[in-house]
């Protein structure tokens, strides 16, 4: 069965520090994956998402950015972080590269709560 | 632009009634519907789904209805249970693209 995995699971930094939140999945072969962020309050907002290594779609301009080294791996990074960087980020991932989301769940990892100060 | 909308903050209903929670979407696009349900600290658990072919889905206590002239979406819980107090989101996603689109959630609350 398929696993996602991502951490840490917590995280207090200040402002203007580095940041790097990191997601695996197991199981499956070329996924789509996804970061979101629940700002406090607010919906599920799309940040970045990825059909294959190398490839990275971003839907929000701001100081963040995402890399994806290895098939199953996508990392969510910042070089300085804002106070509005706090928030609760999710990665997900769904079907297979090369398949559009239609009719394919999108299945969550645990989160990680990140708290700038 | 929101192009999934979730109109109602919270709900609070009686154990054993229905539960119904609302979803509407703006893109003609979207064709895939989804229902998560999220509990605090916890990412989104899959509920059910709907295929814009179809315009009811069943699962258990849980029915998802879909009316593609009104953009808009429900999903039904039957019998409600104190256990499924939660914040509820829907998602609509379109078989050209990758992207899932989330509304800004329903919080329920099922009142023992």
């Amino acid at each position: 069965s398929q696993t996602i995995h991502q951490w840490p699971a917590t995280l207090v930094q200040p402002v203007g520090s580095p940041l790097s939140l990191e997601c695996t999945v197991e199981g499956t072969s070329n996924p789509n994956l996804y970061w979101y962020r629940q700002a406090a309050g607010r919906g599920l907002q799309l940040l970045f998402y990825s059909v294959g290594i190398g490839q990275i779609s971003s839907e929000v301009p701001q100081n963040l950015s995402a890399s994806r080294p290895q098939d199953r791996q996508f990392i969510l990074s910042s070089k300085k972080l804002l106070l509005s960087d706090s928030g609760f980020y999710l990665c997900a991932w769904s079907g297979a590269s090369g398949k559009s989301a239609g009719a394919n769940v999108l299945t969550f990892g645990a989160g990680s709560r990140l708290t700038v100060l | 632009d929101q192009q999934v909308k979730q109109n109602s903050p919270s709900l609070s209903v009686q154990e054993g009634r229905i539960s119904i929670l609302n979803c509407d979407y703006t893109n003609s696009m979207f064709d895939y519907f989804l229902w998560y349900k999220k509990y605090p600290a916890e990412g989104p658990t899959f509920l059910i789904s709907i295929s814009s072919i179809k315009d009811k889905n069943e699962d258990g206590r849980f029915t998802v209805f879909l009316n593609k002239s009104a953009k808009h979406l429900s999903l039904h819980i039957v019998p409600s249970q104190p256990g499924d107090s939660a914040v509820y989101f829907c998602a609509a996603s379109d078989s050209g693209t990758y992207k899932y689109i989330f509304g800004t959630g329903t919080r329920l609350k099922v009142l023992a």
